[in-house]
């Protein structure tokens, strides 16, 4: 049961123009989502993260978007740049008894373009 | 760099051996997370400690086990070892170990069964 899913294996855009990454999620028990990038060869990379009692959360040329109603989230960079190029994942938490987890989506490949 | 380092950066070994996988958490971070990558399976949660305590569990496999030590530094010890056991293993920290709290993930050791 796939609980944080990414339907785009892969998102090719142009240098300047904005990317948009999208991310559902079926758990309504997720309060906590965040961002992750990723490089080969190396761990991912927090970029930003919102809680549950926002909508929006701003961080530079980064934006992430949630809309808990359908359970919905979506990150966007402004403008895109090479560098950007990477793999992002979704990620999700609940609040749980004790401790805590990630729940990850499957990734997005974003490729921009020069 | 998140400052969570990970050795060895690479491991290959037989099917039926017993690796073990070390992590270093950031500087002030009290809770330790472990993640597997594999092909088909994506990032998926193994393990957390809080302090030296085992404070959530995912689907880790009963040859699989971890502990966090004193100093905070957390070891995954790898069983039995089978094919299908080949993939990523990331560690993560955070400071306090709640659902709220960035996970910063180190570099990974990639591992090999032949």
């Amino acid at each position: 049961d796939q609980q944080v899913k990414q339907n785009s294996p892969s998102l090719s855009v142009q240098e300047g123009r904005i990317s948009i990454l999208n991310c559902d999620y079926t758990n309504s028990m997720f309060d906590y989502f965040l961002w992750y990038k990723k490089y080969p060869a190396e761990g991912p990379t927090f970029l930003i993260s919102i809680s549950s009692i926002k909508d929006k959360n701003e961080d530079g040329r980064f934006t992430v978007f949630l809309n808990k109603s359908a359970k919905h989230l979506s990150l966007h960079i402004v403008p895109s740049q090479p560098g950007d190029s990477a793999v992002y994942f979704c990620a999700a938490s609940a609040r749980e008894t004790s401790g805590s987890r990630l729940t990850f989506g499957e990734g997005t490949q974003l490729t921009v373009n020069p | 760099d998140s400052g969570v380092t990970q050795t060895p950066k690479h491991l290959i070994t037989a099917t039926g051996q017993r690796v073990t996988l070390r992590c270093s958490p950031r500087s002030g971070d009290l809770s330790v997370y472990w993640y597997q990558q594999s092909l088909d399976q994506g990032l998926q949660f193994l393990i957390q400690y809080y302090n030296g305590e085992e404070r959530a569990k995912g689907n880790i496999l009963e040859r699989f086990s971890a502990q966090q030590f004193p100093d905070l530094h957390s070891e995954l010890n790898l069983s039995s070892l089978e094919l299908g056991d080949s993939a990523l293993y990331f560690c993560a920290s955070s400071r306090m170990g709640r659902p709220t709290d960035t996970q910063y993930f180190g570099p990974g050791t990639r591992l090999t069964v032949l």
